[in-house]
């Protein structure tokens, strides 16, 4: 089955700087990835998503990047601000069955 | 907006006690999971369903079993539930663009 890991599993940066968060997954045929981000006590919630035929979007501050030959993607947040501070997780499925697998979580602080 | 209810947000029961988690949704979504939450093991997929009456073993089914009856509600039952279910369990549905959206939670401890 999908097997997603997860890097690195805390981060800390400087207000203003830029953070980068790493994923793998192992099955080719996982075809969406989503990031989600949880604030202490609430529930993830979608921040940015990418598909196998894409291999870069962005949206404001936020972008993902896809390699589908390494079965890699990964999380840029650039011009964090503490209002960022959160655990953030990748994850990725298949096309069938929509059955998701998530990463171990990223604690990402930013310090103002 | 896609609405996912669940039947508490705390829970406090005894070793050996049979336990019901519910989730609801308002939309006609298939496909619904149940996740449990632990600190440095992310979210781990117990079981899933894609129709009613239909499941799908996830990742950690092990001391679970589910119940889907009707479309809009996902039962996950702990038959005899044991301290190392302590956890926090999601709820969460398939939107249509394969999007997951997640309830609440319930913080369930075995005590």
């Amino acid at each position: 089955g999908e097997n997603v890991e997860q890097h690195p599993s805390t981060l800390s940066v400087q207000e203003g700087d830029s953070a980068v968060i790493k994923c793998t997954y192992s099955d080719s045929a996982s075809n969406y990835f989503p990031w989600y981000k949880q604030e202490l006590g609430k529930r993830p919630q979608l921040i940015i998503d990418i598909r196998s035929n894409v291999g870069e979007k962005k949206d404001q501050r936020i972008a993902v990047t896809l390699n589908k030959t390494a079965k890699h993607f990964s999380l840029h947040i650039t011009e964090t601000q503490p209002e960022d501070s959160a655990v953030y997780f990748c994850a990725a499925s298949t096309p069938l069955l929509g059955d998701m697998r998530f990463g171990a979580g990223t604690r990402l602080t930013v310090k103002p | 907006d896609v609405k996912v209810t669940q039947s508490s947000r705390y829970l406090v029961k005894r070793t050996g006690e049979k336990v019901f988690l519910e989730c609801v949704q308002d939309m006609d979504h298939e496909n619904m999971f149940w996740y449990r939450q632990d600190p440095g093991l992310g979210l781990r997929l117990i079981y899933f369903s894609y129709d009613v009456k239909m499941k799908e073993k996830g990742d950690i089914p092990e001391g679970y079993s589910v119940s889907r009856e009707k479309k809009e509600r996902f039962s996950l039952i702990l038959e005899s539930a044991s301290t190392n279910q302590t956890s926090m369990y999601l709820c969460a549905i398939r939107g249509t663009t394969d999007t997951q959206y997640f309830g609440p939670g319930t913080r369930l401890t075995v005590l």
